[in-house]
């Protein structure tokens, strides 16, 4: 079981918006740690999308936005494309564990 | 363009040892700090150890602890994870990932080699 929890899965039709929780505590994203969002296209390695809860590293397309409020986090897919199916993880870091901690996972299907 | 290679996977016994390498190019590497973040084929995300930009400050998962050393050479821009006494609970990909100058707990992975699967097994 993750400390962040994040929903199994999310699907969306071409064009349509889809966000994706990411739910932690008191001693993570609650204690002000920033939540990072990371992309896995299948079979490949895990890309950086959103940093520091909102922020796009360069070259990631503005259809994908994050946010935050309390102990939870979003990722939002606007416009979606078939080449967004991927598996999105959420992480950030936990202060009583005293570890970099990531949620289980959602994986994104484009209908 | 950061260039993150990571070698030295491959299948070994429990009880064994590996080393891992990580071959960094395309930036400063000796200025950031550096992890390792692990995923068992089909599952998710694990962090298993970071290391600051000159090894003064060294952090390992509770899995990890006492079996696994982080080093890095910064003359040869790589970072190694030296891998004792293995399990088969370490079967995974393991990738390295570059942090921010700053070792912080606020950290993201900002770039992240293509990983290499380690398999222990009899």
């Amino acid at each position: 079981q993750s400390v962040l929890t994040q929903p199994p899965s999310v699907s969306g039709a071409p064009g349509q918006r889809v966000t994706i929780s990411c739910t932690g505590s008191s001693s993570n994203t609650g204690a002000g740690y920033d939540v990072h969002w990371y992309q896995q296209l299948p079979g490949a390695a895990p890309k950086l999308l959103i940093y520091d809860n909102y922020r796009r590293p360069s070259g990631v397309p503005d259809r994908f936005s994050g946010s935050e409020s309390g102990t939870s986090a979003s990722l939002a897919i606007t416009g979606l494309q078939t080449e967004d199916e991927a598996d999105y993880y959420c992480q950030s870091y936990d202060s009583s564990l005293r570890r970099w901690v990531f949620g289980g996972g959602t994986k994104l299907t484009v209908l | 363009e950061v260039q993150l290679v990571e070698s030295g996977g491959g299948l070994v016994q429990p009880g064994r040892s590996l080393r891992l390498s990580c071959a960094a190019s395309g930036f400063t590497f000796g200025h950031f700090a550096m992890h390792w973040v692990r995923q068992v084929p089909g599952k998710g995300l694990e962090w298993v150890s970071g290391i600051s930009w000159n090894g003064g400050e060294i952090e390992y998962a509770d899995s990890v602890k006492g079996r696994l050393t982080i080093s890095r050479d910064n003359a040869k821009n790589s970072l190694y994870l030296q891998m004792n006494s293995l399990r088969a609970e370490d079967t995974a990909f393991y990738y390295c990932a570059k942090g921010p100058r700053f070792y912080s707990h606020t950290s993201s992975f900002d770039n992240w080699g293509q990983g290499t699967l380690v398999t222990v097994s009899s």
